[in-house]
């Protein structure tokens, strides 16, 4: 039933670990997002895909990569992780094209803590 | 560069107290408004879209109203379970991208 959903949910690794964080959506969207949330709250957009095209590209460094393997999968994958990386990170999906005044759905969220 | 302002921070209200979060924002050209629900260790959940400024959506306890410049979310009558955080979010005359506020963090006390 979950609509957009993300694992894990939890991930607690060491500073220059890669890892990865996948997002699925079930709502048959087009686009799909990558949020970071801070510790001050504050959601700032990483990514955006539309039908696997790379949309957005915000200032993020190199060692974020995004991939989509289809419309329904968006993946996270972090090079060398910094204590900086530290946050929760969301994904979320729109229907139609890459605007961002079409509704976004968020899934739950992965907490990422780097020591 | 598109700024959006939310307040109060923090908002504590008595069961029933009824009363207002702001979401300002700069520079003109918004293409949309959204106001989100965010519980505690979950994603922000939907609630309102607001498109041009004079509308009105409602839902529930909840209102959201829109002006050129600014919008508000009037909580009437609040129960505990609407103890959330509350954040809004433009889209930008670019019309790609949503930016968000801070947040008001409310707490209803019964």
């Amino acid at each position: 039933d979950t609509a957009v959903s993300q694992t894990p949910k939890y991930l607690v690794t060491q500073m220059g670990n890669d890892k990865s964080i996948k997002c699925e959506q079930n709502l048959g969207h087009d686009t799909m997002y990558w949020y970071k949330q801070d510790s001050k709250k504050f959601l700032k957009i990483m990514f955006s895909y539309n039908n696997k095209e790379l949309i957005i590209n915000e200032t993020v460094p190199n060692r974020f990569s995004p991939k989509s393997p289809d419309k329904a999968h968006l993946n996270l994958h972090i090079n060398s992780l910094e204590l900086g990386d530290s946050a929760v990170y969301f994904c979320a999906s729109s229907q139609g094209g890459a605007g961002g005044w079409e509704t976004q759905y968020f899934g739950p969220g992965t907490r990422l803590l780097v020591l | 560069e598109d700024q959006v302002t939310q307040s109060p921070e923090a908002l504590r209200l008595q069961e029933g107290e009824s009363s207002s979060l702001n979401c300002s924002y700069t520079v003109s050209g918004l293409r949309g408004l959204f106001w989100y629900r965010q519980d505690p260790g979950k994603g922000p959940e939907f609630l309102f879209t607001l498109y041009s400024a004079g509308e009105e959506k409602e839902k529930e306890r909840l209102k959201a109203t829109l002006t050129k410049k600014e919008s508000f979310l009037h909580i009437t009558a609040p129960k505990p379970e609407d103890s959330a955080t509350y954040l809004c979010a433009r889209v930008g005359a670019a019309g790609n991208k949503l930016t968000f506020g801070g947040g008001t963090r409310v707490l209803v006390k019964p």
